[in-house]
């Protein structure tokens, strides 16, 4: 199985609501991680956990909450988004610590954020 | 810190036909990891090849591959007999070697197009 999966595909909410993006891997990887993708533009890195602790943060704002409860998973909590937070948020994961630079990353589809 | 770039926004080919994708970065480690990632219009980013930089070889998959030109930092992608499924947006990433170093530093992605 070297499949990431992501729910929901698309998500529509309003500025003052709080929902969750979920990502899901059995493959085994101890690297998991957040990206932020524009229309035409490279993914830009938010968050990544290493052994389920968070090893980068790429100042985030804090309306962005991610968890991590076990390795296999990985959330992303949203709360008071902006219109310019609209974006694709994709998941990814791969082998950790020494392993991480040469394994790819495995990306999720996917979800479409809007912001009302 | 490491940049990557690619100057070709978009590029098109006829199908059947062989396209070369541009890509070079800027770094002062002498090992390092070099990617070119595929995002069809599905947006599912997938791996298309790898480069380990301290390997003089070039990498080949199939109809990919690679010209590394360790001394001249570029990395190009050369696609052979182009197929309407290789029409995609193609990402160039450059990642440490560095313990621990999960970070993907992507180009800005060239956009390929397919001609039937």
């Amino acid at each position: 199985d070297t499949e990431v999966t992501q729910t929901p595909k698309h998500l529509v909410m309003g500025m003052t609501n709080k929902k969750s993006l979920k990502c899901e891997q059995h493959m085994g990887h101890r690297a998991m991680y957040w990206y932020k993708q524009k229309a035409k533009k490279p993914p830009e890195l938010m968050f990544v956990y290493s052994y389920e602790k968070l090893s980068i943060n790429e100042s985030v704002p804090s309306r962005f909450s991610p968890e991590c409860p076990n390795s296999s998973l990985l959330n992303l909590h949203l709360h008071a988004l902006q219109p310019e937070d609209s974006a694709l948020y994709l998941c990814a994961s791969s082998q950790a610590g020494y392993l991480s630079s040469y394994n790819e990353q495995f990306f999720g589809p996917g979800t479409r954020l809007t912001v009302l | 810190a490491q940049t990557v770039t690619q100057s070709q926004p978009e590029m098109s080919v006829q199908e059947a036909e062989t396209v070369t994708l541009s890509c070079t970065y800027d770094t002062s480690e002498s090992d390092y990891y070099l990617f070119w990632y595929k995002q069809p219009p599905s947006r599912q980013m997938i791996l298309v090849i790898r480069q380990e930089a301290y390997k003089q070889q070039n990498a080949t998959e199939n109809r990919f591959s690679v010209n590394f030109q360790k001394a001249a930092k570029s990395f190009s992608l050369k696609i052979s007999d182009s197929q309407l499924g290789d029409a995609a947006m193609y990402f160039c990433a450059y990642r440490s070697v560095e313990g621990g170093s999960e970070k993907l530093v992507f180009g800005k992605g060239t956009k390929l197009t397919v001609n039937p």
